[in-house]
């Protein structure tokens, strides 16, 4: 089993919906991260996260510790946020590496 | 602030040829991270340098690949001989420090075929 799983695997949405992606970790972590890959590009830094909740423009990332989850939110979406969003959680006295999860391919048509 | 540079950025060789990936850190930036990234999966971390010294190289295949900072700034990863499973996006990252809570920015990747 993973440490860190993600779901859905892929996702499709008409633009303007309100998107959820889920990620579960099963290790005790300092810190979580959301990460946005587009097809052919690196990879870009959305949130980091220990506690609580944090946005950014139309981008929600909540985590949950005890229950081991957190959540991406992307209100009112749009064809440009079609990517590969990926988790990763930096364990316990494992300084900031990462283990990622598999990502979740995010398609959004007009 | 220039971002992390890597080249090249697509390559195509015969399985049992050589290659080679160079990485350019952030400037300043004592960490560098060696990712290997399969289709369709996330990243798998190779080795992680702190400045020209191995942190961590326990998901290395030793006997093909090697990854050298000799002087604490830019980075090489070689893989020889290349097999067909090598192909995969190879990513460089870098952190100012590998203490936590400190961001990683990744480079654009070097995406390698082997045929």
């Amino acid at each position: 089993k993973n440490e860190v799983e993600q779901s859905p695997q892929n996702l499709t949405a008409q633009e303007g919906e309100f998107i959820t992606i889920n990620c579960s970790y099963s290790v005790g972590i300092s810190a979580l991260h959301w990460l946005q890959q587009h097809p052919g590009g690196g990879i870009v830094s959305l949130f980091m996260l220990s506690s609580g909740k944090k946005k950014h423009g139309r981008l929600i990332a909540t985590i949950n510790i005890q229950e081991k989850h957190s959540s991406l939110h992307i209100t009112a979406s749009h064809p440009r946020d079609s990517a590969v969003y990926i988790c990763a959680v930096a364990l316990n006295n494992a300084g900031n590496m990462l283990t990622f999860g598999g990502g979740t391919r995010l398609m959004v048509k007009p | 602030e220039a971002g992390v540079a890597q080249s090249p950025r697509y390559k195509i060789i015969e399985k049992r040829q050589s290659v080679a990936f160079w990485c350019n850190p952030i400037s300043g930036h004592a960490t560098l991270y060696w990712y290997q990234q399969i289709l369709g999966q996330g990243p798998k971390l190779l080795i992680q340098f702190q400045n020209n010294g191995v942190v961590d190289d326990s998901q290395l295949p030793k006997d093909r690949f090697s990854a050298e900072r000799l002087k604490g700034v830019d980075s090489t990863l070689k893989i020889q001989p290349a097999k067909l499973e090598d192909s995969a996006v190879y990513l460089c990252a870098s952190s100012l420090t590998s203490r936590t809570n400190y961001e990683q920015y990744f480079g654009p990747g070097t995406r390698l075929t082997v045929t």
